[in-house]
């Protein structure tokens, strides 16, 4: 069955940079759009980024966008989110989610279980 | 891109229907036909419970049936049960290729 599994969160101080990883099994993974959704602590969820399924395309959130860069390895079936300069607002669980489709259209089939991040000093 | 407008809450009785909005605008729920719904349990993962407006995924009750009109999608929970007490969550594809979920609606089985 279909199985995402993200790592990578942490504790890490405003400004600095974090690297998430989030590993997929159980399907053909360079056949689908990927999703980075984000939800901050006792708040809803929020849309980060997506990336196609050949990296064509990369779309951002604007609260993220030129600080948080999508990406994937298909020979290793791992989505990434770089996260660069981050700040206290970014602190949250991060999802990430697959589409149903090879591009940007039908968010969140499936869900791995999240990653929290705090940006705290 | 501002978030797509839910009730924060919704309270129903075992055995009735209630009825969750999420309104957008022309550029994202009016526009397309790419509107989901979540439905998601304190501190677990969301889990698709419509897509594509008011398609159900495979394993989804099909109490659960979802619909548009205009820029207003809407999500029906009929024979209202205690395991539906949860958070949900619309969706929607945006004019910019991007998406944006809706406010979050609490639904209370009282």
């Amino acid at each position: 069955q279909v199985q995402l599994a993200e790592s990578g969160g942490g504790v890490v101080q405003p400004g600095r940079s974090l690297r998430l990883s989030c590993a997929a099994s159980g399907f053909t993974f360079s056949s689908y759009g990927m999703h980075w959704v984000r939800q901050a602590p006792g708040k809803g969820l929020e849309w980060v980024a997506v990336i196609a399924y050949d990296r064509s395309n990369k779309y951002y959130a604007d609260s993220v966008r030129g600080r948080f860069t999508i990406s994937r390895d298909n020979s290793k079936n791992t989505l990434f989110l770089q996260m660069d300069s981050l700040r206290a607002e970014d602190t949250a669980v991060y999802y990430c989610a697959r589409d149903s489709t090879g591009g940007n259209y039908n968010l969140g089939d499936n869900w791995g279980q999240g990653t929290l991040v705090t940006v705290s000093s | 891109q501002s978030a797509l407008t839910q009730p924060a809450s919704v309270s129903g009785s075992p055995g009735q229907s209630i009825t969750i909005s999420c309104t957008g605008t022309s550029s994202d729920v009016g526009g397309y036909d790419y509107v989901s719904w979540y439905q998601q349990y304190p501190a677990k993962a969301p889990k698709l419970m419509i897509y594509e407006v008011s398609n159900r995924p495979s394993g989804v009750s099909n109490r659960f049936s979802g619909s548009k009109s205009g820029n207003t999608a809407s999500l029906t929970i009929s024979g209202l049960q205690a395991e539906d007490e949860a958070d949900y969550y619309c969706s929607s594809y945006t004019s910019r290729s991007t998406q944006v979920f809706g406010t979050g609606t609490k639904v209370n089985v009282i």
